[in-house]
């Protein structure tokens, strides 16, 4: 069993549209977390959720808004989507300070 | 600013050998250090993780070290293998209640035979 699942794996679209992304954990942890990992492969933290509150939001811009419906579950909305915003996403998850599992990304082209 | 810094930024080394990766921090207040290994189009996999009284810790051939004082950790592959081919990431959690993570940019290692 997958412990942290991100759909799709791969995702093309067009400047302009909306698209979501989705994860699920079934570890029980508290916290979850949306990385985005640049061409350079260095990951940057876009958010992380405590308890369905939202803890950090690293400077995104507003058009990235994650959505949590439970505490399994933290997808990332994107709104008027950016040739920049073209990256791997990461979902995680953790249960305070211990160690973060990571989903297998999610490759997001932007054309 | 709470940083993380990884050197050297790639390295190619033979199959067999051993090689070093370097880990330099400046998060404060500090909750513990991870290393892991991200393979290409994967996730990054944990490989050790290591709490401020924690100088060092073994997984397998990996063995990390930590000095809190000067903010350096590393982490020593022993007699390398074709699939060590990764990236390692180091990664520092702040002490807070977000729990912020902090990541290194990464050491590209390609281990060739």
């Amino acid at each position: 069993d997958t412990a942290v699942s991100q759909t799709p794996k791969y995702l093309v679209t067009q400047m302009g549209n909306d698209k979501s992304i989705k994860c699920e954990q079934n570890l029980g942890h508290d916290t979850m977390y949306w990385y985005k990992q640049d061409s350079k492969k260095f990951l940057k933290i876009m958010f992380s959720y405590n308890n369905k509150e939202l803890i950090i939001n690293e400077t995104v811009p507003n058009r990235f808004s994650p959505k949590s419906p439970d505490k399994a579950h933290l997808n990332l909305h994107i709104n008027s989507l950016e040739l920049g915003d073209s990256a791997v996403y990461f979902c995680a998850s953790s249960q305070t300070s211990g160690l973060a599992f990571f989903g297998q990304g999610t490759r997001l082209t932007v054309v | 600013k709470n940083q993380v810094e990884q050197s050297p930024q790639s390295l190619i080394i033979l199959e067999g050998k051993n090689c070093t990766l370097q880990c330099n921090y400046t998060v404060s207040p500090f909750s513990n250090l991870r290393w892991y290994k991200q393979d290409t189009g994967r996730g990054p996999v944990s490989l050790t993780i290591m709490t401020f009284s924690e100088n060092t810790k073994s997984n397998g051939r990996y063995t990390a070290t930590l000095d809190a004082d000067t903010k350096q950790s590393s982490l020593h592959i022993t007699a390398s293998q074709l699939s060590d081919s990764a990236s390692y990431i180091c990664v520092v959690t702040l002490r807070n209640a977000g729990n912020m993570l902090t990541f290194g940019g990464g050491t590209r290692l390609m281990v060739k035979p």
